[in-house]
């Protein structure tokens, strides 16, 4: 019930394109929904992220997709670049954004993003 | 300013060796937690430090698996008598506090090689 799983492994992209990654969770008690970025030889960086009183919240080119009734969210990032190339990670937590909710993460996707 | 230091970058053993990987957190961040990456998969919590509290051991997978805290900064996480399945990628994070929204800072990780 802790899992947090995601899809593609892989994905790969053209220039200008749009990336679409997915999550899914099965606990109810999570309430907070990040999504991290990693460069080869770096460790993961917070990109976005989501509490599930909305159902969408938009940075620059990333938006997160929330459904809570689905229990499933996703990372769209419009006209992709080559510089997005890098694995990426969603992740659930609980703690009511009051205490300590440990981060559970997804297996990860790769994403290229040809020129 | 400085973000999370870990060393060393890589590490490579023999197997039933014992290893002790370091953490510098960020300063003046008050939580600390230590994860797990194998290839291809996603981050694995191990422990989480808060403050002068009890940690959060859940995720240590045996008891060859070790992490003290001194002073509330410095972390060391001790992988005793290692074994092959220990190889992977660990990675130091953490918060300026205790709570689940808190954004989790990554170090670069050390890379553990037992052979």
């Amino acid at each position: 019930q802790q899992q947090v799983k995601q899809s593609p492994q892989s994905l790969i992209v053209q220039k200008g394109g749009i990336s679409i990654i997915n999550c899914a969770y099965e606990n109810t008690a999570f309430d907070y929904f990040p999504w991290y970025q990693q460069f080869p030889g770096k460790g993961p960086a917070l990109l976005i992220a989501i509490r599930p009183d909305v159902s969408e919240k938009k940075e620059g080119r990333f938006t997160i997709s929330f459904n809570k009734s689905a229990k499933q969210f996703s990372l769209h990032i419009m006209d992709s670049q080559p510089g997005d190339s890098a694995t990426y990670f969603c992740a659930a937590s609980s703690g009511g954004g009051t205490s300590y909710g440990k981060l559970t993460f997804g297996q990860g996707t790769i994403l290229t993003v040809h020129p | 300013g400085a973000g999370v230091s870990q060393s060393p970058s890589n590490k490579v053993t023999e197997k039933g060796k014992d290893v002790e990987l370091r953490c510098d957190p960020i300063s003046g961040h008050t939580a600390l937690y230590w994860y797990r990456q194998s290839l291809g998969q996603g981050l694995e919590f191990l422990i989480y430090f808060q403050g002068n509290s009890a940690p959060d051991k859940s995720g240590l997978p045996s008891d060859r698996f070790s992490a003290e805290r001194t002073g509330g900064s410095v972390s060391t996480l001790t992988i005793q008598r290692t074994q092959q399945e220990d190889s992977a990628v660990y990675l130091c994070a953490s918060t300026p506090g205790p709570f689940s929204t808190d954004t989790q800072y990554f170090g670069p990780g050390t890379r553990l090689t037992v052979l």
